[in-house]
């Protein structure tokens, strides 16, 4: 059974400061990274993917991943109240069309 | 239009009804996908279609049928749905090929089945 691992949260920062989401993944064959952010009544939205270990950055955000250890995490920078919003690790194993999310981490950040 | 177009936005049935969910893709892909998100639990995948074929099926119960005509259009038609289906239903597509595979979601159906 392939699993996704997330905090559920919700994770309260104040805006300006740094917000760090964390993700374990199950399945040590998982190849291909994601993170999606998800506003209230929307759907999911693509901000960042990852294939290789290290860090990956796109302006305020950066991703990270270790895949000895399974786990994949995304910085938010000078975060914002508009980047308040449920965060989706959504992991895909052999760049099949097999997507597994987590549950969410549900993000609120205080003016 | 661009993206991934869902219609109706909203759904309201009785679980005698049969209605379907519409899904048009304008990006070019190739793989299309019917995703269920419920309240407190994650997204689950529900069918893909790669080259209109279907490829994955998570024991999804027979009343949910899919139905992928071409690679720009799916469907779902739903009949004798139960109250446990009210959900989430989002439409999704990717361009299939190594480093390549993104999701790309419709703005979803909210369903209620009463």
């Amino acid at each position: 059974q392939k699993e996704v691992e997330q905090n559920s949260g919700p994770l309260s920062v104040p805006e300006g400061a740094i917000a760090s989401l964390n993700c374990t993944y199950s399945d040590r064959g998982s190849q291909s990274f994601f993170w999606y952010r998800q506003y209230s009544g929307k759907s999911p939205e693509l901000i960042m993917s990852i294939y290789s270990n290290g860090d990956k950055e796109d302006g305020r955000f950066t991703a990270q991943l270790n895949k000895a250890s399974q786990y994949v995490s995304l910085l938010i920078r000078d975060s914002q109240p508009s980047d308040s919003a449920t965060y989706l690790c959504a992991v895909n194993m052999n760049y099949g069309q097999n997507f597994v999310f987590g549950p969410g981490t549900r993000l609120s950040v205080l003016p | 239009e661009t993206g991934v177009t869902q219609t109706p936005r909203h759904l309201v049935m009785g679980m005698t009804n049969k209605k379907s969910l519409k899904c048009e893709q304008h990006l070019g892909h190739n793989a299309m996908y019917w995703y269920k998100q419920s309240a407190k639990k994650p997204l689950e995948l529900m069918f893909v279609y790669n080259f209109k074929e279907q490829t994955e099926n998570n024991s999804v119960p027979s009343r949910f049928s899919p139905e992928c005509p071409n690679s720009s259009h799916l469907f779902l038609h739903l009949h004798t749905l139960q109250p446990e289906d009210s959900a989430l239903y989002l439409c999704a597509s990717s361009q299939a090929g190594p480093l390549s595979e993104k999701l790309f979601f419709g703005s979803g159906t909210q369903l209620s089945v009463l």
